[in-house]
């Protein structure tokens, strides 16, 4: 298995809402990662999770909230979030810290209403 | 000074040409380079991977890097419209909290 899965795909909520984005890989990566895309933009990196454990966040507001059950799950939980917050939002995973790249999930379009 | 600075492009070429693409990073450290492709509207892919200086080849696509000059290229021969996408250029800070930085992407069209 050399993928990662996200779900949702598409998302659209409310701005009082709470709902969740989850990523999921089964290739024995030891880092996953969030990261978030505007529309022409790069991906810019919202939080890195090595080993289980959050090791960077890049001043990431707290309405998004990082959460890493296991070495397999990813999730990113979403509560009171703001128009401005519509974007791509992509998961990847990677091991030896990156040095042979990333693999990207398909990503979750998130539309914030 | 952008860590990793890439031309926005549209870079314009015609079915069969060769694509050049470039992209600096001024992160000295950096160890691990890579390519990603993008379509529109889905995630990158990645195409490419090099860290040493000089080039790899991989089928109708060449890598190189320069770590003297801070500069890494792709290069696509025989082009396709199907290589119409944006191509982002990434580094992998080997040192401290490792993450990829990804420079803003090079718009490349190919025409039949």
């Amino acid at each position: 298995d050399t993928e990662v899965t996200q779900t949702p795909k598409h998302l659209v909520m409310g701005m009082t809402n709470k709902k969740s984005l989850k990523c999921e890989q089964h290739m024995g990566h030891r880092a996953m990662y969030w990261y978030k895309q505007k529309a022409k933009k790069p991906p810019e990196l919202m939080f890195v999770y090595s080993y289980e454990k959050l090791s960077i966040n890049e001043s990431v507001p707290s309405r998004f909230s990082p959460e890493c059950p296991n070495s397999s799950l990813l999730n990113l939980h979403l509560h009171a979030l703001q128009p401005e917050d519509s974007a791509l939002y992509l998961c990847a995973s990677s091991q030896r810290g990156g040095r042979d790249g990333y693999t990207f999930g398909s990503g979750t379009r998130l539309t914030v209403v | 000074q952008k860590e990793v600075e890439q031309n926005s492009g549209p870079l314009s070429v015609p079915e069969g040409a060769i694509a050049s693409l470039n992209c600096t990073y001024s992160d000295r450290v950096s160890q691990s380079f890579f390519w990603y492709r993008q379509y529109s509207g889905k995630s990158p892919e990645l195409i490419m991977s090099i860290y040493s200086n000089g080039d790899k080849e991989d089928g109708r696509f060449t890598a190189q890097l320069n770590k003297a000059s801070q500069y890494v290229s792709l290069l696509i021969r025989d082009s396709q419209p199907s290589d119409s996408a944006t191509y982002l250029c990434a580094v992998n800070r080997n040192t401290g909290f490792q993450k990829l930085v990804f420079g803003t992407g090079t718009r490349l069209l190919v025409s039949p």
